[in-house]
């Protein structure tokens, strides 16, 4: 039972290059979520899918899309990266009653 | 969506009772509370969750006052270990069965002295 399971971990990319982050969970849960955690600051939020088939954008969606695949999978992509992208991003999910489980993250550098 | 505000930074020393308190003066009727736990380079982790009045559980308890516009984490007897970051988060469940926008505040920055 490996939870919130994000990769990569750790990406370094150039400015413009795009890349696609990638959430799977194995909790059964409905919603689905994309984080930014910039150093030392606070998540914010991103994307999250309420359910399956369903996205809406979050805090800061811009320079960002997302694709719900199925129930288990909600991948983050980033089509033309800036450093100002560069961040920790965490995936989580939730069930009941709004308790997040999180991903370990995934660790993006953009040059 | 219910704005969350805590103080930015508390600190305190092992063997003391730390309370930290969120404000959440626009809550829904259907939002919970829940508070998280973030060590650095680390996922946020489940702290306590509420709805209503107070909860405990086996590390900390959470005290919410009948109109729920704020909450208070107490902490009892803090070690070293509990030097993180701690935020509240408000959200709920909508009628679809997903839940709605969970937005983070800024989070409070506990330092536990010896």
């Amino acid at each position: 039972n490996a939870g919130v399971t994000q990769t990569p971990k750790f990406q370094v990319l150039k400015t413009g290059q795009s890349m696609t982050l990638q959430c799977a969970q194995d909790m059964n849960h409905n919603s689905m979520y994309w984080y930014r955690q910039d150093p030392g600051m606070g998540l914010r939020l991103i994307y999250y899918s309420a359910s399956e088939g369903t996205t809406d954008k979050g805090e800061v969606p811009n320079g960002y899309n997302v694709s719900r695949l199925n129930k288990r999978e909600f991948s983050l992509r980033l089509e033309s990266a800036a450093p100002s992208q560069t961040s920790v991003y965490f995936c989580a999910t939730t069930v009941g009653s709004g308790e997040l489980f999180f991903g370990e993250g995934s660790r993006l550098t953009v040059l | 969506l219910a704005k969350t505000t805590q103080p930015i930074s508390m600190d305190s020393y092992e063997g003391q009772e730390v309370n930290i308190t969120c404000s959440h003066n626009n809550i829904a009727t259907n939002d919970y509370i829940t508070w998280y736990q973030q060590f650095p380079s680390q996922g946020p982790r489940f702290i306590i969750q509420g709805y209503k009045t107070k909860v405990t559980n086996e590390v900390a308890s959470l005290f919410i006052p009948a109109d729920r516009k704020s909450s208070t984490l107490s902490l009892p007897r803090v070690s070293l270990s509990d030097t993180a970051v701690y935020y509240c988060l408000v959200g709920g469940l909508m009628f679809s069965g997903g839940y709605n926008k969970l937005i983070f505040g800024a989070g409070t920055r506990l330092a536990v002295h010896p």
